[in-house]
């Protein structure tokens, strides 16, 4: 049982490009979200899915694109990076309905932008 | 608005009892989590409380207050592995979304 799989683990970017963050989920979890982590900041929420071909903006959406065309799957995209978006990028997922329903965390992503 | 607060740094000594505070201000409440995170790790879930009173897991328990917005993360037996940032959340009413506080540092020493 793999859990969440995020990748790449590390990416250096230049200001302009674009690129996806790829997260991938094994345990049927409806809900699925991705994370930014900043020092003194803690986690603030960019976008989530509550199911496949439902998406929302959390708190810190801009600058990001997500798509959920399937139950396992929830990439995360920079149209055009800026050296603001330096930061370590987590996705988490969990069941959803009554209950504790957990996330579960991939191991996250760095990413650089010069 | 949505606000979570938590000190940021604390010093414990291997084998002794340390508690972490945190107090919150949000819009909605369904459950409030702790997770612990290793430097440069992923956040792992150490507990859960959606009721006032204490949860005990082990060497491990959470106390939550709803009417004080308060709770707190008693850790026993102190290792030098429980060295890592312990970070308090809030799940929203609708059960899906959650706030993070900025998470509180807890050096072990021996």
């Amino acid at each position: 049982n793999a859990g969440v799989t995020q990748t790449p683990k590390f990416q250096v970017l230049k200001t302009g490009q674009s690129m996806t963050l790829q997260c991938a989920q094994d345990m049927n979890h409806e809900y699925m979200s991705w994370y930014r982590q900043d020092p003194g900041m803690g986690l603030r929420l960019i976008h989530y899915s509550v199911g496949a071909g439902i998406t929302d903006q959390g708190e810190v959406p801009n600058g990001y694109n997500v798509s959920r065309s399937t139950t396992e799957d929830f990439p995360l995209r920079l149209l055009s990076a800026a050296p603001s978006q330096t930061s370590v990028y987590f996705c988490a997922s969990s069941n959803t309905g009554n209950g504790a329903n957990v996330l579960t965390f991939g191991a996250g992503s760095r990413l650089t932008v010069l | 608005g949505q606000n979570i607060d938590q000190p940021t740094e604390m010093t414990a000594t291997e084998g002794a009892i340390v508690q972490i505070n945190c107090t919150y201000q949000t819009s909605g409440f369904n459950g409030l989590f702790w997770y612990q995170q290793h430097a440069g790790e992923a956040p792992t879930f150490l507990s859960y409380n959606v009721l006032d009173g204490l949860e005990e897991k082990g060497r491990f328990s959470s106390f939550l207050s709803r009417s004080k917005g308060y709770s707190y993360l008693l850790l026993k037996e102190l290792q030098m592995k429980d060295s890592a940032s312990y970070l308090c959340a809030v799940r929203d009413n609708y059960g899906q979304n959650f706030v993070f506080g900025p998470g509180t540092r807890l050096s072990v020493l021996p």
